[in-house]
């Protein structure tokens, strides 16, 4: 059974940089069926999707965060990361890792972690 | 690029059967994909690929694409399936993921 497992500081001071993995198990993060992501839910709002990356290292990214965004993949470790510079208040949120599947001119999330709060605030 | 709009949100009495739309300009001509989000869980997919279901997701739970709007049908509406909804494409034009603004559904 494939799982996906965030982790990281659950509260980052404001203009600080935000660090998560997430560590599959289960299967194979260098599997080319896949990518693999981040998507955040802020407070009392929907979801919105962060970026995504190959086992390559190729990577997409939602173009409003874009200049504060880095997604890196660790496959020795069977891990990926996301780093979110320059926090704010609006960056509070539940963060998913998740795994998107591949398919000719479409992409959709078939497996998401649990999540985990990240709040900012001094 | 695109914006999928939905219902803030939708009521039904148990039994009945829901439907959520999500609309834009004809989104019948891409794939689009449904998640439910229970409270305090993370998102499940319940649709893809218009009206497939992955392994798991009740029969009750379908999908159609047609024109300007896609929708989900959610039939003999239970209590377990109050939640948050949420149709999602992939816009191929900026290679990005694009999530509707979410529907809550609410079982009276």
């Amino acid at each position: 059974q494939v799982q996906l497992q965030e982790s990281g500081p659950g509260l980052v001071k404001p203009s600080e940089t935000l660090s998560l993995t997430c560590t599959v198990s289960g299967a194979s993060i260098s599997n080319r069926n896949y990518y693999w992501g981040w998507i955040r839910r802020p407070p009392g709002k929907g979801l919105e999707w962060i970026g995504t990356i190959y086992h390559s290292g190729n990577t997409y990214y939602n173009p409003s965060l874009k200049s504060r965004v880095t997604i890196s993949v660790d496959t020795s470790k069977n891990q990926f990361s996301l780093k979110l510079s320059s926090v704010t208040a609006a960056d509070t949120a539940v963060y998913y890792c998740a795994r998107d599947k591949v398919v000719p001119h479409d992409r959709y999330i078939d497996l998401w972690g649990r999540g985990t709060l990240v709040t900012v605030s001094s | 690029s695109y914006v999928l709009t939905q219902p803030p949100s939708v009521s039904v009495a148990p039994g009945e059967t829901a439907r959520i739309t999500c609309g834009e300009n004809n989104i019948g001509s891409i794939s689009v994909h449904w998640y439910q989000q229970r409270p305090g869980q993370a998102p499940v997919l319940v649709v893809y690929d218009d009206s497939d279901r992955p392994s798991g997701i009740p029969e009750r739970f379908s999908g159609s694409n047609s024109g300007d709007t896609a929708t989900l049908t959610i039939n003999r509406v239970e209590a377990g399936d109050e939640a948050d909804y949420y149709c999602q494409v992939w816009d191929t034009g900026t290679d990005r993921v694009i999530f509707g603004g979410g529907t809550k559904l609410t079982v009276l």
